[in-house]
């Protein structure tokens, strides 16, 4: 069974702080990475990452793969209040196996940003 | 183009009771997906359906837990006699086609059973 393990689950930080979130994941044939930012509601589309090295970027925001050692990081710089949020990864099934859209989501990691 | 809807926002049910919770693709969306948000946990997958069939139900409890995605109106998850264990936040997501491009989360129902 896809796991997928994130740390730390929680983070408390005051604005301008730079935070390193982490993601671990045990998946057969993998297939892709996703990051996902939940406030009071909906979880929204971050980054889908899916070689390894490269880096995924939008505003403050960075994400890396790395498939050897099985992990994701994401970055955020400068953070602000609205940063405040879960963090989840997820990843989708393998390769070759049915239902594509089913994803196996991590924890998450509660970002509190302080003023 | 309206995102994915989910109703009511809120519901609160008796233990014993029935919940339907109510999930609208969006426009052009025929892949529907159930996720269950325990208190403190992640989403946990539930259901995955096209429209007139489940696809994958590995999810879903085996008991008073079922889903639909009928030809013509909106998904329905219906948990029969709930218990205070079903409390929770259950969010759909759509997609255009089968995978995560495109994946679209509503914004959840929270279910308390009392």
């Amino acid at each position: 069974e896809d796991k997928v393990v994130q740390s730390p689950l929680s983070l408390v930080v005051h604005e301008g702080d730079t935070v390193t979130l982490n993601c671990s994941y045990e998946v057969t044939n993998f297939r892709s990475l996703l990051w996902y930012k939940q406030e009071k509601k909906a979880p929204t589309f971050l980054f889908m990452l899916t070689s390894s090295g490269i880096e995924k970027k939008s505003g403050r925001l960075s994400s890396i793969l790395d498939k050897k050692e099985l992990f994701s990081i994401l970055n955020i710089t400068a953070t602000q209040t609205g940063d405040s949020a879960v963090y989840l990864c997820a990843v989708p099934p393998p390769v070759g196996g049915t239902s594509y859209g089913k994803l196996t989501f991590g924890q998450g990691t509660i970002l509190t940003v302080h003023p | 183009n309206a995102g994915v809807m989910q109703n009511p926002r809120h519901l609160v049910r008796r233990r014993g009771q029935e919940a339907r919770l109510r999930c609208s693709p969006m426009k052009g969306h025929s892949h529907v997906y159930w996720y269950r948000q325990l208190p403190e946990e992640g989403l946990k997958f539930m259901v995955y359906l096209q429209k007139e069939n489940i696809i994958d139900e590995s999810g879903m409890p085996k008991e008073r837990f079922s889903a639909e995605f009928p030809k013509e109106g909106p998904s329905i998850l219906r948990i029969q006699q709930v218990v205070r264990g079903d409390s929770a936040a259950y969010f759909c997501a759509s997609s255009p086609v089968e995978g995560s491009r495109g994946y679209t989360f509503g914004s959840g129902t929270r279910l308390t059973v009392v």
